[in-house]
């Protein structure tokens, strides 16, 4: 069975400090990876995405994120969290060519105190 | 400005009593779906659409319905809502124009408490 697995619910770290979100992953094939963020009665945003090429992508607010084609996972960093990313993050997976299945974790909140 | 709107964004109604969530989309995106979010449980998805007039079952498409019949509207439909239906919906849309990695883009949400 396909799945996401987000094993942390809940990810506490000092601001300033170096911070990382896990996510493994058991899909068929060569997926899309992806990193969302949920502030507050709002909508997920798009933060990253994996499809090809170098392990190591960049997105937006200053996270990156590591694929690990072995491992199966795909986690997201960032080398000093804000107390402003304090969220909850998902990670999703998409089988290539098809734009209608996609994956999600569980989430992990994360929490990053002055 | 590109985005996905759904409304109402809070109701609550009573068990049994018929209502429809809206969901609209500007960019043009052949994709949409529908998903519930539940505490520890994540996303699932409830349905999808390909385009106009094809759409199909999700995870978990009991007690729901959707519509597709223009490309930029994708209503949910609860014809007779239950407790186990109160939750977080969204809308989300893709679309082959993004490169083709089909990111998903989404709604604000909708909060729906069924009593």
């Amino acid at each position: 069975a396909q799945s996401v697995a987000q094993p942390e619910d809940q990810v506490n770290v000092a601001e300033g400090n170096p911070l990382t979100v896990k996510c493994t992953y058991s899909v068929s094939g060569n997926p899309y990876l992806f990193w969302y963020v949920q502030y507050p009665n709002r909508g997920l945003q798009f933060l990253l995405k994996y499809i090809t090429g170098d392990n190591l992508v960049k997105g937006s607010y200053g996270f990156e994120a590591e694929f690990n084609k072995s491992q199966t996972s795909f986690h997201l960093k960032k080398p000093s969290a804000l107390v402003s990313d304090s969220a909850l993050y998902f990670c999703a997976v998409r089988v290539r060519m098809n734009f209608n299945k996609f994956y999600f974790g569980s989430g992990t909140k994360l929490n990053v105190k002055p | 400005e590109a985005q996905v709107t759904q409304n109402p964004r809070y109701l609550i109604t009573v068990t049994g009593k018929k209502l429809t969530v809206t969901c609209s989309q500007n960019m043009n995106h052949e994709y949409m779906s529908w998903y519930r979010q539940d505490p520890g449980l994540g996303l699932r998805q409830i349905y999808y659409s390909m385009n106009v007039e094809a759409t199909d079952k999700g995870d978990v498409p009991e007690g729901y319905k959707v519509s597709r019949k223009e490309k930029r509207n994708f209503p949910l439909i609860l014809e007779s809502p239950s407790p186990n239906q109160t939750s977080l919906y969204f809308c989300a849309s893709t679309g082959t124009g993004t490169g083709g990695t089909g990111e998903l883009f989404f709604g604000e949400g909708s909060r729906l408490t069924v009593l």
